[in-house]
């Protein structure tokens, strides 16, 4: 069974800019999850999708915001690029709300 | 608020030694789930075991085991037998199934196996 695969791997932007990333969860998870990863913040949680709607969201602002499609997969975007958004940003999927998340490999954002 | 605690930066195993890395956390929600993520330097965070508030059995996932003291709010990872592919960072989290839902993460601690 595949794991979670997440694309693309790397990202170099400049501020302004914006950016959409992808992740394709295990084949039947329902549930889809953001994290965001950097030294100074450690891991927080950006928001979850189950069933095309966002059932939670962390507390950043607008301009990060996400999409579930009815395959399941997912997409964020980062709109107005800021240095500060240089992260690894992590997604995660599981079978439901109440389940084990399994992670992708990330997308290293650099923003420059 | 749930919060996820690891005092442990960086810890130093001998190779084919047992270690502990330390977790505790904090709830007021009575179900809940721990996970314990290895994440290497390459960056995936792979998961490495889990431990519901309602299971009384501990949980072992081959080499892990997760020591589970529910009174005592504590979730330490036990791995035996390290191996020089342990040495990545590991990071303590928990998910309130009746709250937030999210994942909350601990600091995390940097394992370094020696030879």
């Amino acid at each position: 069974k595949a794991g979670v695969t997440q694309t693309p791997r790397y990202l170099i932007k400049t501020r302004g800019q914006q950016v959409t990333l992808s992740c394709s969860p295990i084949s039947g998870h329902r549930s889809v999850s953001w994290y965001q990863q950097t030294p100074g913040q450690g891991l927080q949680f950006l928001f979850e999708y189950f069933s095309e709607t966002q059932r939670n969201k962390g507390n950043f602002p607008g301009r990060f915001s996400g999409r579930q499609f009815s395959n399941s997969r997912s997409e964020m975007n980062v709109s107005t690029l800021e240095l500060g958004d240089s992260a690894l940003y992590l997604c995660a999927s599981s079978l439901g709300t109440a389940e084990k998340l399994f992670f992708g490999s990330g997308t290293q954002l650099s923003v420059l | 608020a749930q919060k996820i605690t690891q005092t442990q930066p960086g810890m130093f195993v001998q190779e084919k030694e047992a270690v502990t890395l330390d977790c505790t956390y904090d709830t007021s929600d009575q179900s809940y789930g721990l996970f314990w993520y290895k994440q290497p330097s390459s960056g995936e965070m792979i998961f490495l075991i889990y431990q519901g508030s309602y299971d009384e059995q501990n949980a072992t996932e081959g080499r892990y085991s997760l020591n589970f003291q529910k009174a005592r709010k504590s979730a330490n990872l036990v791995i035996s037998a390290s191996q020089l592919g342990d040495s990545a960072m590991y990071f303590c989290a928990m998910r309130e199934f009746t709250g937030a839902n999210n994942l909350v993460f601990g600091t995390g601690t940097r394992l370094t196996v020696i030879p």
